[in-house]
């Protein structure tokens, strides 16, 4: 199992373009993540997918950040247009849930995008 | 609000000597809280988690409710411990986590 896969691995692009990071879940998994790792601000979570449905998109910063689960083996995390301060490393991650929210179950962790922006 | 603190950016100690991480978090309720690490080159990967209250890797950490802590403890560090360790916090009906800002341990020869 090749566990999540993230691609591009590294993105340049300008102020101003859209950017789209990929993401694949490990299969069977019903759970997806995107999170966000700076020097300042280490892991934030961006916004999480239970079952293709976001469940909480507390963390995303502002409307230029969008994502999308269409179905059960992707996810797209999207920024338009993008800015110097979205450079950052960009995590997918995913989970097998069952039972209640008050279960944990251990989220497996891609590569991650380095983003970086001009 | 719910938060974890990690007080020290970089923690730099010389091989053999003893490793302490500290990890600070707020929340009012029964925590559920974990160590990630990251070794250069590798995804982020799940060390301990304080329910199991195991050792991983020499690794353990104690869940100090009154003090609200989990410091990451190991009495010998390794060059191999070279690594990005975040803890993290989960608390109840949500299944993502909170983490902190991470510190970055390293160990000299």
């Amino acid at each position: 199992d090749a566990g999540v896969i993230q691609s591009p691995r590294h993105e340049v692009t300008e102020m101003g373009q859209e950017v789209t990071l990929r993401c694949k879940p490990i299969s069977g998994h019903n759970s997806l993540f995107w999170y966000r790792q700076t020097m300042m601000r280490g892991l934030e979570l961006l916004i999480y997918f239970n079952n293709n449905v976001p469940i909480d998109d507390s963390g995303m910063p502002e409307d230029r950040f969008s994502a999308k689960m269409p179905n059960a083996s992707f996810s797209t995390l999207k920024i338009q247009p993008s800015e110097p301060r979205d450079s950052a490393v960009y995590f997918c991650a995913s989970s097998l849930t069952s039972g209640s929210t008050n279960s944990y179950n251990e989220q497996f962790f891609g590569p991650g995008t380095r983003l970086t922006v001009l | 609000a719910q938060r974890v603190t990690q007080p020290e950016k970089l923690l730099s100690v010389f091989k053999g000597a003893p490793v302490e991480l500290k990890c600070n978090y707020s929340y009012s309720g029964s925590p559920e809280l974990f160590w990630y690490v990251q070794y250069s080159r590798q995804r982020l990967q799940l060390l301990l988690r304080h329910i199991s209250r195991e050792s991983i890797k020499g690794f353990t950490a104690d869940l100090n409710k009154g003090e609200t802590s989990f410091h990451l403890k190991k009495p010998f560090a390794q060059e191999e411990d070279s690594a990005m360790y975040y803890c993290a916090l989960k608390f109840a009906g949500r299944r993502a986590l909170t983490f902190g800002s991470g510190t970055r341990l390293q160990v000299q020869p």
